[in-house]
């Protein structure tokens, strides 16, 4: 199956600072990547969708100035949480897919820490 | 709009046993579905999908799941569970018809006994 990776596993920075997390897709080209944000022993919830050369769409009550998405490649997407407070502190995961009715694969995730 | 409902939130079974996880879907047409497991710390593996057609579908690690339209549901099924098998299971479906969105079910934890 496909391979998406994302960089750093696991990250912890001090409040007031930008974290930026990068998505790979290894194998394949993706269209579209999608950024989501998993809190501890709940559901994913989805935080927006990158397509590569366009902007992001954010879901309602996403704060797009806050979590800064970039699509630069087919390959690549990376998100930064810009002035990083303590309740941005969670496990975020990438997936990626090749197009419609193509099936998400996703990041092993990046468990972020704001002290 | 589209939602899955999964209505066990922990289910526990001993090694060797069957397993049957839940999931009903709300959805304006024939959906595509998506059974994912996690790992702790880990991100999700497709388990299997379906699309269409034959409405048993096979998936990897001995997994199985059924579409039942007029139940609306999408059930996960193992006949013999591993002790490799606990993780966290979530089922998912299109946000509507033609998106590449999915909307996630809460999920249900699995716990394996020896």
């Amino acid at each position: 199956g496909a391979v998406v990776s994302q960089h750093p596993s696991r990250v912890i920075c001090k409040s007031g600072t930008s974290v930026k997390i990068e998505c790979r897709s290894l194998d394949f080209q993706a269209t579209t990547m999608f950024w989501y944000r998993q809190f501890p022993k709940q559901s994913l919830m989805l935080m927006a969708t990158s397509n590569e050369g366009s902007k992001a769409t954010y879901e309602q009550g996403v704060e797009k100035d806050k979590f800064l998405i970039n699509h630069a490649s087919l390959t690549l997407s990376t998100l930064t949480v810009t002035s990083a407070h303590p309740e941005d502190s969670s496990f975020y995961i990438c997936s990626a897919t090749g197009g419609f009715q193509e099936t998400q694969y996703f990041g092993p995730g990046t468990r972020l820490l704001v002290l | 709009a589209q939602s899955v409902t999964q209505p066990d939130i922990h289910i526990t079974v001993s090694e060797g046993a069957s397993l049957e996880l839940r999931c009903n879907y709300s959805y304006g047409a024939t959906p595509y579905l998506f059974w994912y497991v996690q790992s702790p710390g880990q991100g999700l593996q497709l388990l299997l999908k379906y699309f269409s057609g034959d409405t048993l579908v096979q998936g990897i690690k001995g997994f199985e799941a059924e579409f039942k339209r007029s139940q609306s549901s999408f059930n996960l099924r193992k006949p013999s569970v591993h002790w490799s098998d606990a993780a966290e299971y979530f089922c998912a479906v299109p946000t509507q018809g033609g998106s590449e969105k999915l909307v996630f079910g809460k999920g249900t934890k699995l716990t394996v006994n020896p």
